[in-house]
């Protein structure tokens, strides 16, 4: 059963520019998590969806926004880039229901120059 | 607010020196506690749920155990290929409503 799935595994984009990074979740996983972790920090949850809904948004300004397609996969975009938007980018999927484990992908590595 | 602070940030054992991580909460009702390895790089790969005090789970040299207010991982003869980052994460709440909320970590290094 393949895992979840990110792209692209690296991005370098200068200050100012958009950033899209991509999120492919477990089959039968209803739910998309992304975390920023950035150097030396832990991870701090950005947003989350079900069934093509926003359920829960972490203290990050409205640049960081994104939606979950109909195959549940998911996009995080982030606009007007900041040198302090360089991190690691985290997706997780979940089934649904409280309790359950989170399965994270490899990250997007992203850096802002 | 629910928080989770983890330690020690750091912790270097000798290959076979057995010891173990800490993971304290404060939750509004938790649902579930969770612990991942992260390795450099990567993303954090899930070890282990546990639901309710006194439950325990293991797995090769590993093994987490829950009270009402902490979490511990204890390592056993620990191996070089066990460094990496150690994440406790919990979820709280009524519902199912609520995202993972994760401490900082604890880096542990074994030396051969």
């Amino acid at each position: 059963e393949a895992g979840v799935t990110q792209s692209p595994t690296h991005l370098i984009k200068t200050r100012g520019q958009q950033a899209t990074l991509r999120c492919s979740p477990i089959s039968g996983h209803t739910s998309v998590y992304w975390y920023q972790q950035a150097l030396g920090l832990g991870l701090q949850f950005l947003l989350w969806y079900d069934e093509g809904e926003e359920r829960n948004r972490g203290n990050f300004p409205p640049r960081f926004s994104g939606r979950q397609f109909p195959n549940y996969s998911s996009e995080l975009n982030v606009n007007a880039l900041e040198l302090e938007d360089s991190a690691l980018y985290l997706c997780a999927s979940r089934r649904w229901g409280g309790g359950n484990e989170a399965f994270f992908g490899q990250g997007t590595r992203l850096t802002v120059v | 607010e629910d928080q989770v602070t983890q330690s020690p940030e750091a912790l270097r054992l000798q290959e076979g020196e057995s010891s173990s991580l800490n993971c304290s909460y404060t939750v509004s009702g938790l649902r579930g506690l969770f612990w991942y390895r992260q390795d450099p790089g990567k993303g954090p790969e899930f070890l282990f749920t546990l639901y309710s005090a006194g439950e325990e789970k293991e797995k090769e040299r590993l093994k987490a155990t829950l009270t009402k207010k902490e979490s511990f991982l204890h390592i056993t003869a620990p191996k070089p290929e066990d460094s990496a980052t150690y994440l406790c994460a919990v979820q709280a709440g009524s519902s199912g409503n609520t995202p993972l909320v994760f401490g900082k970590g604890t880096r542990l290094s074994v030396i051969a």
